[in-house]
């Protein structure tokens, strides 16, 4: 079973909507959590990465949260573009030596 | 451009045949990662590299797969005996590590996608 679970499985949205993409982990113990984004052919891009104490990140109209209580993130995107359009990845890091957890992702589709 | 590289992009091969895939890091990057992503999931872990030592192999790894990283630097994923299962895209990606407060970010490869016929 997937220790890291990403929802929804898919989203289509228009142009200039703003979307939040959900990420519940298991993944004990915890050391960091990154969103990452995948085009489509590509490798996945870093977007952000937050530790067990911060709450909030923001990477331009990326903003990402994390509950580390409740082993919830989110990743809210404001203003939606065309570009936005991709697969995002929540990753889960354990202990030090940066084993990683991937979950299945939310492919997104930004439509005009 | 710094980046991960990998080669070749795209990979067509007749099952049973032995296939190789390189990868070359971001030079100063002292880990190295390989992963198989198939459609509409997201990356598994395959094995990973800490400059020329292999530290990890998952159990998707298994006996027909094999991954070097000689000098520490550029890295090669062989499969033997490809089965069509193996179908996939094969990512490769490397990161920084200074010890366990630092978590640097894995910067990835645009990876090599394997169809096996």
């Amino acid at each position: 079973k997937n220790q890291v679970e990403q929802s929804p499985q898919s989203l289509i949205i228009l142009e200039g909507k703003n979307c939040t993409l959900q990420c519940n982990y298991t993944v004990s113990p915890f050391s960091n959590l990154r969103w990452y984004k995948q085009d489509t052919g590509r490798g996945p891009v870093s977007l952000t990465i937050m530790t067990f104490s911060e709450n909030t990140k923001s990477n331009g109209r990326y903003t990402a949260t994390l509950d580390a209580d409740t082993k919830q993130s989110s990743l809210h995107i404001t203003a939606s573009q065309l570009s936005d359009s991709a697969s995002y990845i929540c990753v889960v890091s354990l202990g030090s030596y940066q084993k990683v957890t991937f979950g299945t992702g939310t492919k997104l589709q930004v439509i005009p | 451009d710094t980046g991960v590289s990998q080669n070749p992009r795209h990979k067509i091969t007749k099952r049973g045949q032995n296939v190789t895939f390189r990868c070359d890091p971001i030079s100063e990057h002292n880990r190295l990662y390989w992963y198989r992503q198939t459609l509409g999931q997201g990356p598994e872990f395959l094995t990973y590299f800490q400059n020329e030592a292999q530290l990890e192999k998952s159990r998707l790894l298994s006996d027909r797969f094999s991954a070097e990283r000689p000098k520490g630097s550029f890295s090669t994923l062989e499969i033997q005996r490809t089965e069509q299962g193996d179908s996939a895209m094969y990512l490769c990606a490397s990161s920084l590590d200074r010890g366990s407060s630092y978590n640097s970010p894995l910067h990835f490869g645009n990876g090599t996608r394997l169809t096996v016929t």
